[in-house]
């Protein structure tokens, strides 16, 4: 079965860092990209960014350009999401998700994680 | 803001036809495929249709997709009370360089 499995919910205070990781299992999971997308408490889906494990090509939105960093390790099938410096408008549910090519649809999708980010 | 625009909602009876209509311009629908996504609540949201019309494996031929020019939309028939979800629909933006989504659209069966 192909399944994207994310790491569990987390809560910082601002000002710390954070990874994130989704492992992929039952495909190629360097040939597909990994995307990230954000969801705010009682919002819609925002694309992040997207990473091409095969050789670690990354794109980001200009939204998120510079706020955070997308990551990759293929030998053991793990993407990342990660943050150098937390702040409180980062808490959000994180997903990610496969895809063909960057232009492409998304599936499927990982679990989620849960951000809260608080002092 | 979202950069496609959805309806934030839409209803119906059981049994029922609803359409739901996504937005945009000729960087994104007018020159890219649409995808769409059901967001069950406290789930993950999953691919419904896909290149502007295809389904998934799995998914009921209730659901359809189609588009026009700058704007898509997505049909479901005979509506059953497990569709109550958040429906988004999706594509790149040349201009932007990414994904962008739909606001998202809450389909309540009464």
């Amino acid at each position: 079965e192909v399944q994207l499995v994310q790491s569990g919910a987390e809560v910082k205070k601002p000002g710390e860092s954070l990874k994130i990781s989704c492992k992929g299992s039952g495909y190629s999971f360097t040939n597909y990209w990994i995307g990230w997308v954000r969801q705010m408490p009682g919002k819609g889906l925002e694309w992040m960014g997207i990473i091409y494990p095969g050789d670690s090509d990354t794109r980001y939105s200009p939204s998120f350009q510079g706020q955070v960093t997308i990551l990759v390790d293929k030998s053991i099938s793990t993407a990342y999401l990660q943050w150098s410096s937390l702040k409180a408008s980062d808490t959000a549910m994180y997903y990610c998700a496969a895809s063909s090519s960057p232009l492409g649809w998304f599936d499927p999708w990982g679990q989620g994680t849960l951000v809260t980010v608080a002092s | 803001q979202s950069v496609l625009t959805q309806p934030p909602s839409a209803s119906g009876t059981p049994g029922q036809r609803v359409t739901i209509s996504c937005s945009g311009s000729s960087s994104n629908i007018g020159s890219n495929t649409v995808n769409w996504y059901r967001q069950l609540p406290g789930t993950a949201p999953k691919l419904l249709i896909y290149s502007n019309n295809q389904r998934p494996s799995g998914v009921p031929d209730r659901f359809s997709g189609s588009k026009s020019g700058t704007s898509a939309s997505l049909a479901i028939s005979g509506l059953q009370s497990e569709d109550e979800a958040d429906y988004y629909c999706a594509a790149w933006d040349d201009s932007l360089n990414g994904v962008v989504f739909g606001g998202g659209t809450k389909l309540t069966v009464l």
